[in-house]
């Protein structure tokens, strides 16, 4: 079935970096894109960027800007976030969603419109903690 | 960014009565193709987020028929016709016309 099966939590002290993974199956994930969303302890859901896996274009929310990167490894089928200069409030449960091949514009130009059909599909969620 | 608003943010419901969470965008949600792009999320405690709706007023597949979306331009409606215990959750709305994508507050449904 399709899926998206993220890695296990993690603890990390501040200032550090963490490195979350997505394994995508039981569809082409060269077809689809991803984004990645995060949740704090009894919070609400934040968009933190998206990343093809067709080319590895991105798209990052700008309050993270400089601190995150998103890359794919289509070998593996496999989307990764690493957040980088951790602070006490990025204390989160880290998850990635199917979202579409391109951006809206590039959606347009390539195909005349868009499936809208993002977010079909999200992982199980990565729980990780910073603190001291 | 839009900034989308959702009311009320806490809907205590009795088991068999009819439910509404409203959401309202900052600016029209309606893309130059022509569609719309609001989805309505369930999250139930300790669960991941589940689509329920697409495009405003589009049932994902295995979502019960007792809801629907409803909506245009910048005021969307999800009902839920009859609740269900199982029903109980906080519920968003997200907008995916304008990068970056956008979430409501959440909706927090309990039974009375």
């Amino acid at each position: 079935q399709v899926q998206l099966v993220q890695s296990g939590a993690e603890v990390k002290k501040p200032g550090a970096s963490v490195k979350v993974s997505c394994k995508a199956s039981g569809y082409t994930f060269t077809s689809y894109g991803i984004s990645w969303v995060r949740q704090a302890p009894g919070q609400g859901l934040e968009w933190m960027g998206w990343i093809s896996a067709y080319n590895g274009n991105t798209n990052y929310a700008q309050k993270l800007q400089g601190r995150v990167t998103m890359t794919t490894d289509t070998s593996t089928s496999t989307a990764y976030m690493e957040l980088r200069s951790l602070r006490s409030d990025d204390t989160a449960v880290y998850y990635c969603a199917r979202d579409e091949i391109y951006g809206p514009l590039q959606l347009m130009i390539t195909f005349g419109g868009r499936r809208g059909d993002a977010f079909d599909i999200w992982g199980q969620g990565t729980m990780v903690t910073v603190s001291s | 960014d839009v900034v989308m608003t959702q009311s009320p943010l806490s809907l205590p419901v009795t088991l068999g009565q009819p439910a509404s969470i409203s959401c309202r965008s900052s600016q029209s949600l309606v893309y130059s193709d022509g569609n719309t792009y609001l989805n309505w999320f369930q999250q139930r405690p300790g669960q991941s987020p589940r689509r329920l709706i697409y495009k405003v007023s589009n049932r994902d597949s295995g979502v019960p028929d007792r809801f629907s979306g409803s909506g245009s331009g910048t005021d969307f409606t999800l009902k839920i016709s009859r609740v269900e215990a199982e029903d109980v959750g906080v519920y968003y709305c997200m907008q995916g016309t304008h990068w970056p994508w956008t979430f409501g507050q959440g909706t927090k449904v309990e039974i009375k």
